[in-house]
Order: C-alpha cells, then structure tokens, then sequence
C-alpha cells in the first residue's frame, strides 16, 4: 500500500458526460501528480500540482482540468466525455518536486 | 515522441535466474531515471532510482546500471522469483521536473 488512495475504483460513464476522480496523497506530500494509462499510449503524464499550485503541465486535454485544495486533496475533472478516453488513470504523490513518485490504485474509467 | 522506450517488449525467465531489463533514453539532459513495477490491477510501484552522476545502484535483489555514454539504462533482477512477474517502467525526469515513461516491458517468471 503506496498511502495514497484515489476514488472511485471503477466508473461506467456514457458519451458526453462529465466525471470527478479524487486522490488524496501519502501524508506530508505536497505533490500531486496525474497520469493516464491506455492499451496505445502507456503511461502518460497529466499535470502536477504542488502545495496548491499548477507545476507542470503535460499531454492534458482541454476538456481535463484538475485542482489541488487547501488540504491537499486533488480532484481530475474529465468533461465531454469521449470514447477515447476510457482508461486507467492513477494519481502519485511526492514530498516535493522530482522526488520520487507514489502511485495509488487507479480509477478505471469506461465510457460507453 | 516517447523518447523514453524499451528494447524487449517481453522477457521469459525460469524462477532462480537473473533478469535483465532494459531501457533506451534520449534526452542527455534527464538527471534522474527510476525503474518502476507494475502488477495487474495495481498502480506503478517504485523499484529503485539512480542519478544521472552514479553509473550504478544496488537495493536488495535489484540494480540498476546506467551508461550516459549510450543512453542506456538497465534494471537487473536477482533470483528471479514468481513474484517479479509484472510490467516494468524506466522512466527518466528532465529539468521541468516531468517524468516521461517508457512504454513497459513484461516480464513473465516461469516456474
């Protein structure tokens, strides 16, 4: 168990709608990072936030948009759904940045 | 492009061998690489890391080699156990502090 955990496990969407995933990091890490994993792609990164705010940015869609709250829960809001965009998509933690990377469980999502 | 990828997309070992994985890099800048594990249905798991100023790194069972020479980067399982079946990631951190991923290598441990 990486201490971090992500919320839910599975979720069955149609087209066009809109989800929230929701990861909270290991204890005392201020980093929060989101990747998506697909059959094509592997493992890509997302966005990171740290203490709150945006760090990185990579392969995000405009549609995917993500925050870091005070607590620093994060949430990965995936809108306008689009068959494509069934995947696993798992959230890490760090203390910092660049350190090392704790992956959580993943959500699985599939849109039908 | 993924300039992060791996040479054999699938590996075959008998469980008490030593097991070789490798990983091509192509960005001389990238200053620290890291072997991730991933099991069915579970999230990447870290293995080991290595710094771009170390050529080697030991944990227990595992090493890690890097060649900055060729770009090269290797993950060295020791006594292969049923275990260790998983999908294997290198993945190498730029100065923007992004991991990019290879794309995996499968290795399978036969008892």
């Amino acid at each position: 168990d990486s201490g971090v955990t992500q919320t839910p496990k599975h979720l069955i969407t149609a087209t066009g709608q809109r989800v929230t995933l929701r990861c909270s990091p290991r204890s005392g890490d201020l980093s929060v990072y989101w990747y998506q994993q697909s059959l094509d792609q592997g493992l890509q990164f997302l966005i990171q936030y740290y203490n709150g705010e945006e760090r990185a940015k990579g392969n995000i869609l405009e549609r995917f948009s993500a925050q870091q709250f005070p607590d620093l829960h994060s949430e990965l809001n995936l809108s306008s759904l689009e068959l494509g965009d069934s995947a696993l998509y798992f959230c890490a933690s760090s203390v910092g940045v660049g350190e090392e990377q704790y992956f959580g469980p993943g959500t699985r999502l599939t849109v039908t | 492009g993924e300039s992060v990828g791996l040479h054999l997309p699938t590996l075959s070992v008998q469980e008490g061998d030593n097991s070789i994985i490798n990983c091509a890099y192509s960005n001389s800048a990238s200053d620290y690489f890291i072997w991730y594990k991933q099991e069915s249905g579970k999230g990447p798991q870290f293995i080991i890391d290595i710094r771009s100023n170390m050529d080697k790194r030991q944990g227990q069972r595992v090493t890690v080699l890097l060649n900055k020479t060729v770009k090269h980067l290797s993950l060295q399982i020791a006594a292969t156990q049923p275990g260790d079946s998983a999908v294997y990631f290198c993945a190498e951190r730029r100065s923007n502090y992004k991991l990019t991923f290879g794309k995996g290598t499968l290795l399978t441990v036969n008892p």
